[in-house]
């Protein structure tokens, strides 16, 4: 049961880089979601895709981009990565009224 | 816009014992769906719980309990009989009908005593 699978698990950036975040899920679920975890702040989404082609800001969606490659894959691009970046980005699934099946979490850090 | 207040950063109980974690939420849309979510030191997020708004009864699963009160705006979780492995940070979140996204508070780490 691979659910959603997201890579890397680990990344370490100098401030300036860029980098991609991939994320596939194989439930054939609709929606699909980029969320950021900070200490203290809880989950904030990034950037969400209600169903396949289109994509849409979250609370936090500066400095970021995203694309639906198909029904199973998501991304999350870091242009120009900046310390305030440093954060676990955790890629999310759901049939449009159900609850989110997450992924393990990438912890990206931005020196 | 919604929103979703945890008031608890930290909550400590004994092992064997109950305790409820609280959540108020603030939204304008007629029908919304409410969630709760668990996250152990290991990371993952694991889902608990749902109560949708429109739902006569109050949520259960297992040990868990959503204390849903509509005209209070809270749905409060319930843990019943607390083990050592309920030790984790537990997120409130809520869906409203103005889209699919979910909105998460900033959590409750609870810690259960021996």
């Amino acid at each position: 049961n691979a659910g959603v699978t997201q890579t890397p698990k680990f990344q370490v950036l100098k401030t300036g880089q860029s980098m991609t975040l991939q994320c596939a899920q194989d439930m054939n679920h609709n929606s699909m979601y980029w969320y950021r975890q900070d200490p203290g702040m809880g989950l904030r989404l990034i950037y969400y895709s209600a169903s396949e082609g289109t994509t849409d800001k979250g609370e936090v969606p500066n400095g970021y981009n995203v694309s639906r490659l198909n029904k199973r894959e998501f991304s999350l691009r870091l242009e120009s990565a900046a310390p305030s970046q440093t954060s676990v980005y955790f890629c999310a699934s759901s049939q449009s009224w159900g609850e989110l099946f997450f992924g393990e979490g990438s912890r990206l850090t931005v020196l | 816009a919604q929103k979703i207040t945890q008031t608890q950063p930290g909550m400590f109980v004994q092992e064997k014992e109950a305790v409820t974690l609280d959540c108020t939420y603030d939204t304008s849309d007629p029908s919304y769906g409410l969630f709760w979510y668990k996250q152990p030191s290991s990371g993952e997020m694991i889902f608990l719980i749902y109560q949708g708004s429109y739902d006569q009864q109050n949520a259960t699963e297992g040990r868990y309990s959503l204390n849903f009160q509509k005209a209070r705006k809270s749905a409060n979780l319930v843990i019943s009989a607390s083990q050592l492995g309920d030790s984790a940070m537990y997120f409130c979140a809520m869906r409203g009908t103005s889209g699919s996204r979910l909105t998460f508070g900033e959590g409750t780490q609870l810690t259960v005593n021996p």
